[in-house]
């Protein structure tokens, strides 16, 4: 088990079908974090946030749209994806702004399948 | 941004020490090199983080000389369940959050 809860676990949607990515901590995290690992890979990363601000976009495309409700929540809505989006997407979330020397906590990720 | 090289892959048997080493030629003078192990459909989990000299924890040791240029993990004892892909980071902020190839590490019966 976690203590960054990422659901739903697995997806399977159509290019047209718009979805959304949840990922909660409870744990006081003011830094959370996006990120996409296609098979055999390393994560790449896709966005931060810092106090509920956007703080990086690593030049994702606008079909993903992150969203930070709360400071124990952060979304990312998907829109109108391609075949090639289909990856395992990672939450994870670390104390202070970003990951500068305080290790991340990551969800065990949403398989992600674009049909 | 103080990119990370490490072996592609390394086999080991039950029971010995595994030394995984990562070279960071340009690493920066705050950044810490931080060490993540990861599982199939599982996402990375942190293992260890240092600065200079050595640091030890429960499941590993973390060798950094002089010079950080590089680092060494050292994991006692491997079993089984340390089969996994181990990435090497060197972390100092915002735009420093990139994940090398990793090593992937099958310990053999």
């Amino acid at each position: 088990d976690t203590e960054v809860t990422q659901t739903p676990k697995h997806l399977v949607m159509g290019m047209t079908n718009k979805k959304s990515l949840k990922c909660e901590q409870h744990m006081g995290h003011r830094a959370m974090y996006w990120y996409k690992q296609k098979a055999k890979k390393p994560p790449e990363l896709m966005f931060v946030y810092s106090y509920e601000k956007l703080s990086i976009n690593e030049s994702v495309p606008s079909r993903f749209s992150p969203e930070c409700p709360n400071s124990s929540l952060l979304n990312l809505h998907l829109h109108a994806l391609q075949p090639e989006d289909s990856a395992l997407y990672l939450c994870a979330s670390s104390h202070g702004t970003t990951g500068v020397n305080q290790p991340q906590h990551f969800g065990d990720g949403t398989r992600l399948s674009i049909l | 941004l103080a990119k990370t090289t490490q072996p592609i892959s390394m086999d080991s048997y039950e029971g010995q020490e595994v030394n995984i080493t990562c070279s960071h030629n340009n690493i920066a003078t705050n950044d810490y090199i931080t060490w993540y192990q990861q599982f199939p459909s599982q996402g990375p989990r942190f293992i260890i983080q240092g600065y200079k000299t050595k640091v030890t924890n429960e499941v590993a040791s973390l060798f950094i000389p002089a010079d950080r240029k590089s680092s060494t993990l050292s994991l006692p004892r491997v079993s089984l369940s340390d089969t996994a892909v181990y990435y090497c980071l060197a972390l100092t902020g915002a735009n420093n959050l990139f994940f090398g190839t990793g090593t992937r590490l099958t310990v053999i019966p």
